[in-house]
């Protein structure tokens, strides 16, 4: 059964934590991406990997970290430097041939 | 920059009506266009994808068109249902510096089809 995982689906942090939010995916896609989503706002890229060992920043990469050293998996950490990481993390990957965007089913992150 | 625009935020419409789904954006340079339903708490799922060159994109009872020149696309769901009810999405991929750049959204219509 292909597709994208995240996990966990709710995660809790106090201030001054770092949380790494988990994204896995078995359509053996070269690029995978990472966007944030806050009420009433469209996605905003935060990360993006169109290759193993690759990522480049997005439009909101400040207080965050990538890494890519497997095609299947693409973890983002949240740091103490976000001043704002209350928010709908969303993984997705994509298919190079058909350029459709598969995404997993989200991350919310609550800081306390 | 690229800006993409949906409207109207919200819509409340009676089962079995057509409906459309307005998408504009600011710059016709893209290489495609892609509308994506989002069900609450949930992740999004890719509904129609049309490439620059294309005019429309059909799946079932989903109808998606583009105008490029004029920046706009329309999705047309006919015979509404309630399954139907979630919060509908619009991206373009542009094209920055003659490669294509990464998907600008729209902050979504949110569609509720009452029975």
């Amino acid at each position: 059964d292909g597709g994208i995982t995240q996990s966990p689906k709710y995660l809790f942090r106090k201030e001054g934590q770092n949380v790494t939010l988990s994204c896995e995916q078995n359509l053996n896609h070269d690029a995978m991406y990472w966007y944030r989503q806050d009420p009433g706002q469209g996605l905003r890229l935060i990360y993006y990997s169109q290759i193993v060992n690759d990522f480049q920043k997005g439009d909101i990469a400040e207080g965050y970290s990538v890494s890519r050293e497997k095609k299947e998996s693409f973890p983002l950490t949240v740091t103490s430097a976000q001043k704002n990481p209350t928010a709908f993390y969303l993984c997705a990957s994509s298919d190079q041939y058909t350029d459709t965007q598969y995404f997993g089913p989200g991350t919310r992150l609550t800081v306390l | 920059k690229q800006e993409v625009t949906q409207i109207p935020a919200a819509l409340s419409v009676p089962e079995g009506e057509n409906l459309v789904l307005n998408c504009s954006f600011t710059d016709s340079a893209i290489y495609n266009l892609q509308w994506f339903r989002q069900d609450p708490g949930k992740g999004l799922t890719s509904l129609l994808l049309i490439q620059s060159s294309q005019r429309e994109q059909t799946s079932g009872r989903l109808n998606a068109s583009l105008d490029k020149s004029s920046g706009r696309s329309t999705l047309y769901i006919a015979a509404s249902q309630p399954g139907d009810s979630a919060t509908y999405l619009c991206a373009v991929r542009p094209v920055v510096g003659g490669s294509q750049g990464n998907l600008i959204f729209g902050k979504g219509t949110k569609l509720s089809v009452k029975p």
